[in-house]
Formats: C-alpha cells, sequence, structure tokens
C-alpha cells in the first residue's frame, strides 16, 4: 500500500528553534509539495519540486523557510529560526506531472512553536 | 484569479440523511482538473474523486455522487444516506492547466458532522 510518509507526525519546539520535517514520496512520484494548513487561512502551496528541481517557492517567507529535495526519495522542509505564528499542520504530498495528476498527501506534521 | 468557494463552513445532520457540500470555482483557464479531498478526525487528506473540465457527466460511487455544472462553475458533493463514520471536513480542490504546475487551490472546507 504505497503512501506519503511524513516525520515527525508532531513537533513542539521553542521559538528560535530549527525545525525540519521530513517527506518520502510515494515511489515513482516525480512531483512534491508542501503544503501548510491553518485555521485562518486553510490550505496554502508552500513550495512544489518536480524531478527534484523547485519550481515554485513563493509561498514560503523566504528569510526563514527553506525546501529541499536531496534525493529522490527525501524532501525536507526546514524552519530557521521557528516563531509562534509557524504553528500549523504541514503537509506533503506526492503524484506524477501535472495539473490533472491526483496529489496523494502525507499526515501531516504538527508543528506547535511556543 | 483562480478561487474555490466552500459557503457552508459547518454542515450537522442525524445519520440517514442525504446532504450536498457545495463548491463554486472561479478560473480562467479552459482545461482545469476538480477534486474533493477528506480529512477525517485524524487528520490525513484522502483523495476522493477527480474530474475533468471537458467531462460534464456526474458520477456516483457507492453513497457519494457529484454533480459537475460548467454552466454554474459548481461542482457539488453529495452523501446519500449519511453514517458517522462520513463526519469530516471535506475540501473541494482545483487544479489549472496552461502554465499551471499542478498545484492544489483548496476552498476553506466543509465541516460535516453526522449525529447517530
Amino acid at each position: 500500500d504505497a503512501r506519503v510518509t511524513q516525520t515527525p507526525r508532531h513537533k513542539v519546539t521553542e521559538m528560535g528553534q530549527e525545525v525540519t520535517m521530513r517527506c518520502q514520496p510515494i515511489l515513482g512520484h516525480n512531483t512534491v509539495f508542501w503544503y501548510r494548513q491553518t485555521m485562518m487561512q486553510g490550505l496554502e502551496l508552500l513550495a512544489y519540486f518536480r524531478n527534484r528541481a523547485p519550481l515554485d517557492d513563493s509561498g514560503m517567507p523566504k528569510d526563514r523557510f527553506s525546501a529541499e529535495m536531496p534525493d529522490a526519495t527525501l524532501a525536507t522542509l526546514k524552519i530557521q529560526p521557528s516563531e509562534p505564528r509557524d504553528s500549523a499542520v504541514y503537509f506533503c504530498a506526492s503524484g506524477w506531472g501535472t495539473h490533472k495528476n491526483i496529489q496523494y498527501f502525507g499526515a501531516g506534521t504538527r508543528l506547535s512553536v511556543l | 484569479a483562480q478561487k474555490v468557494t466552500q459557503a457552508q463552513t459547518e454542515i450537522s445532520v442525524v445519520e440517514k440523511e442525504d446532504v450536498t457540500l457545495d463548491c463554486v470555482y472561479e478560473t480562467r483557464d479552459t482545461t482545469y482538473y476538480l477534486f474533493w479531498y477528506k480529512q477525517p478526525p485524524s487528520g490525513e487528506l484522502v483523495f476522493l474523486i477527480r474530474r475533468n473540465s471537458f467531462d460534464e457527466q456526474n458520477e456516483i460511487s457507492g453513497r457519494y455522487s457529484w454533480n459537475f455544472q460548467k454552466s454554474t462553475s459548481s461542482f457539488n458533493f453529495t452523501i446519500t444516506a449519511s453514517q458517522v463514520v462520513d463526519s469530516a471536513v471535506y475540501f473541494c480542490a482545483l487544479s489549472e492547466g496552461g502554465g499551471s504546475q499542478g498545484n492544489l487551490i483548496f476552498g476553506k472546507g466543509t465541516k460535516l458532522s453526522v449525529k447517530p
């Protein structure tokens, strides 16, 4: 049963600390998306990659967020330094290619920044 | 600009009632895809259906059915004979063609509570 795996599932940290979230996309998928879910804003796109190359990260605060795909089986989202307003659920999704293709979501990382 | 509106923030029904979740979208593209996802209390997002802009046939899958009407830019979702396990937040989403790289534009979601 192929699925997107995200770690950790929950993270509590203090303001100013670095946070790293990891995502293992479904094997064979070439597109990876990072979304953030908050009560106020709903689900927002942060960044996405195709064939490991970043295509768009305009949704991310550039001064503190960074997203990478060191290899085809791992995508990372880092926040440094973290702030309380970063508290949210971060989802990774993977899919194949273009706008018509289904995105499969991981279970999310629930981040609380105190 | 692209946008998805789910006007119903919360709906509460009693088990076995039918319920329709509304979704209205805006796009300037002629080629696009519409999706519904379910987010149960456990938190993950589960894919339910995809529909392309050229296919206006309604679709039925068990107790679930979807009505796509381009004339009103709507893609509504009906659950027949609702069950407690249907309690979740349901999201409608749009993916545009053209130069889009395929990211989903989500509505704010509709929280459905089905009471026994």
